[in-house]
Parts: structure tokens; C-alpha cells; sequence
């Protein structure tokens, strides 16, 4: 079964510090990338995604870094806040017109300390 | 624009029994996805319906089934229910147009069986 490995399962993070999180996948079809972000209570919100053509996006504090040839990618949040706080997904599918659903990582439960 | 509506909130169903949930996509999108979500097996891919037609189905038993609607809503019932059932089913939308992949999520219907 396609697959998508996150690590690590749980993350503390100093205030003002740098929060990495990182996926590995198996299916060299998959072309999108998204990363999601979930509170106690909600539903899963976007919050960046990457396309393999490029080996970075950057949104705010918000970072992908893309490794084609090493089927990993990675988010880093910079000057992470008690606000991020929350567990984080990454995700991996196949675009397009009648493409499969996204592929989940196991999820990453991130607390920030003040 | 309005986000993803998902009704009820909260569901409490005995064993054997069937359930319905409701998702409302965000206006003028066209395609609705479902997932379940445990502490167990995590975010997992139920079905995605696009313009009322079923395009990709999870590995879900044949208890799961979906419909959508000509205004794009989208139900989805589970039939004889089990306890495994127990979970948050989560309803995203997505615009499918070419180039545009993302997909945005309800709240989520909290299921429980007993």
C-alpha cells in the first residue's frame, strides 16, 4: 500500500525556535504535497504545499523543502509561537482529474514552550 | 465564501445500526472527499465524488457508501454499524480545475458506536 512515513511522532520546541518535520514516500507518482495543520476539535487546515518541480516554497514563517531523489520532503516553521501548537500533517498524492485521495502522514504532535 | 459545513457535529449509534453524514462543500466547488480519522490508523481516504459520480474509492468495506448531489452536497452512510466505526469523518472540498489540487476541510462528524 502506498505510504507516506513522518517522524517525529511528537515535537517540543522552544519559543522562537525552528520546528522541523519530516516525510519519506514510496510512490515516485506522487506530484503534490501538501502539509495540514490540525487543532483539538477541527478539521485538518492547509497550510502550504509543494509541487516536485521546485525544492522549496516559503509562506511566512512556514517552509517546504523538497528532495526528489531522496522521496523526502519537510516542514520547518521558523520563530515557532505557542500558537502552532497543534499536531501536523503531511500528505502526498497523485493530480489531476480523478486522482486517488491524499496519502497521510501519521501526524506530528508539536508543542511549542513558552 | 463560507467553508465546509459538515452535519451533525456529534453522533452517538449502537452497534448494527446505519448512519448518515452530510457535507457541504465550499461554493463552486465541485469535488467532495471523505475521510475517517482514528488515533490507530490515522487519516485514511474513503471515496471522492466529483459531478455525482464516485472516480476513486479506499479500502473500505463495501459498509461505506457515498452519494452526491446535483448542488454538490454530499452524503455518506455507513451500514451495519461496528464499534471499529467509531471515528471523525471528515468532508473536504476541492475546486479540480487544472493546476488547482488543494482540498479544505469540515470540522469533521464525531461518530461513536457503542
Amino acid at each position: 500500500q502506498q505510504q507516506v512515513k513522518q517522524s517525529p511522532q511528537s515535537l517540543i520546541v522552544q519559543k522562537g525556535g525552528i520546528s522541523i518535520i519530516n516525510c519519506a514516500y514510496e510512490n515516485t507518482a506522487f506530484d503534490y504535497f501538501p502539509w495540514y495543520q490540525q487543532f483539538p476539535g477541527k478539521g485538518p487546515a492547509l497550510l502550504i504545499a509543494i509541487r516536485p518541480d521546485v525544492s522549496e516554497k516559503k509562506e511566512g514563517r512556514f517552509t517546504i523543502s523538497f528532495n526528489k531523489s531522496a522521496k523526502q520532503f519537510s516542514l520547518h516553521i521558523m520563530d515557532s509561537q505557542p500558537g502552532d501548537s497543534a499536531t501536523y500533517f503531511c500528505a502526498a498524492s497523485i493530480s489531476g482529474l480523478g486522482a486517488d485521495g491524499l496519502t497521510f502522514g501519521k501526524g506530528t504532535h508539536l508543542i511549542i514552550q513558552p | 465564501k463560507a467553508g465546509v459545513t459538515q452535519t451533525p457535529r456529534y453522533l452517538i449509534k449502537t452497534r448494527g445500526q446505519q448512519v448518515t453524514l452530510s457535507c457541504s462543500p465550499i461554493s463552486g466547488h465541485r469535488s467532495v472527499s471523505w475521510y475517517q480519522q482514528t488515533p490507530g490508523q490515522g487519516l485514511q481516504f474513503l471515496f471522492e465524488y466529483f459531478s455525482e459520480t464516485q472516480r476513486n474509492k479506499g479500502n473500505f468495506p463495501g459498509r461505506f457508501s457515498g452519494r452526491q448531489f446535483s448542488n454538490s452536497r454530499s452524503e455518506m452512510n455507513v451500514s451495519t454499524l461496528e464499534l471499529g466505526d467509531s471515528a471523525l469523518y471528515l468532508c473536504a472540498s476541492s475546486l479540480t480545475l487544472q493546476g488547482t489540487y488543494e482540498q479544505y476541510f469540515g470540522p469533521g462528524t464525531r461518530l461513536t458506536v457503542t
